[in-house]
This record gives C-alpha cells, structure tokens and sequence, in this order.
C-alpha cells in the first residue's frame, strides 16, 4: 500500500490567513484526488490533478501537482471560517484499482 | 439523483453480534468501496468491487465479508462483531476505478460494545 504522507496534521487560523498543506509521497500516482469533509458527512470531492506540474484554481484554493507526480499541495488564499473541515488527499495506482488517502489535514478557521 | 445511500446511519451493537451495512448507488456506477474511517488513521480501505460478482481484499479486510450480486448494491458483512470495529463506515463508487472522482455516502456510526 503506498503511503501518503499529510502535513500539517492540524491547523487552527483567523479568517483572512493563507495557508498550505501537503501532501506527498515516494510513490508515483497515475492522479491525485483532495476531498473536503465536513463534521458528520462523507468526503467531497474539489478536484483531481493527473499531470505533472498542473496547476488548478477553485474560487481561493490553488492545488498544485508535483512535476515528478509524487506530491501535491493545496494553498487556500484569505481563508473563511467555510474553508473549516478535514482535507484529504487520495491517491490510486496506475496498475490498480483501489484508491488509498492519506490522513487527512484538519483545518479550522475562526473569526 | 440520490447518490450514494448508506444505511442504517447509526447502530450499536453488542460483541458477537452480526450485521449487514447497507450501501446503494443510482448512478451506474461500475466500481464500489468500503472505507472505516478512525480518528489519527484516516480512511482505510476494507474492500472494493470493480463490478457485479468481482470484488478484492483493500488495506483491513479481516473480519469482513462482501458480495455484489447487483451493479447498485455492495453490502457490508460483520459476522462477529468486535470492539475493534467501532468506527465511522463509508461507501463510495465511481465510474471505473480508484483513479475516478469518487462520490461518498454520509456514511455509518458504529459501535461495537
């Protein structure tokens, strides 16, 4: 099972704050999924990157996917207490089927 | 659409007991998962099926058993539950595989006591 590797485990900030997270790997992925969770719901999809160095913007969220396709990071400009949940990378074998995510970041954003 | 359904959504049950979790999808999905999510490990996958009649063994498969008989449904067995279990259960499904966006029920609480 290759494993993915978030950082930071946790991270508490004020609205307004611009933060990264990470996720990374010494495994190649075919793609990269992040997913939001919110208390009590299943995971979300925001977006999938499968090319090396892609760059893909929603609205304030910058993903970013690594020229080797090992890693991957997700920058939130001027967060919202909205952006509050746990991301989650995942990440599936080009010769399989199973998807495997790492363990997530959670985010908390206050007023 | 309803997307993927899960039921129950919560459920206690004594050790020893059995069960059936119940996942159902509308979307004409090919490939189905169970994950168990626990708190500081993350979602791990206990079983997937790529198709009716085909599943596969994920990263924690003891302790459960799955089938596929219909394209919507993939349940999830405990044939003797164990403390050890007590977790948040989802399903999820996707067009072909892992390397597909994959849509995720609301998921099942369970507790084991």
């Amino acid at each position: 099972t290759q494993l993915l590797e978030q950082s930071p485990q946790f991270l508490s900030i004020q609205e307004g704050e611009n933060l990264t997270v990470y996720c990374n790997s010494s495994s190649v992925f075919s793609s990269l999924q992040w997913y939001r969770q919110e208390p009590g719901e299943g995971p979300v999809l925001l977006v999938t990157v499968v090319t090396g160095g892609e760059v893909k913007k929603l609205k304030r969220l910058t993903f970013q996917f690594g020229d080797a396709r090992k890693d991957s990071s997700l920058h939130i400009t001027a967060a919202q207490p909205g952006d509050t949940g746990l991301y989650l990378c995942a990440a599936g074998k080009r010769s399989g089927y199973a998807l495997n995510f790492g363990k997530g970041t959670s985010l908390l954003v206050t007023p | 659409n309803a997307g993927v359904t899960q039921t129950p959504k919560f459920q206690v049950l004594k050790t020893g007991q059995s069960m059936t979790l119940q996942c159902a999808q509308d979307m004409n999905h090919e490939y189905m998962s169970w994950y168990r999510q626990d708190p500081g490990m993350g979602l791990r996958l206990i079983h997937y099926s790529v198709g009716a009649g085909i599943t596969d063994q994920g990263e924690v498969p003891n302790g459960y058993n799955v089938s596929r008989s219909t394209t919507e449904d993939f349940p999830l067995r405990l044939l003797s539950a164990a403390p050890s279990q007590t977790s948040v259960y989802f399903c999820a499904s996707s067009y072909t595989g892992g390397s597909q966006p994959q849509h995720f029920g609301d998921g099942t609480r369970l507790s084991i006591l």
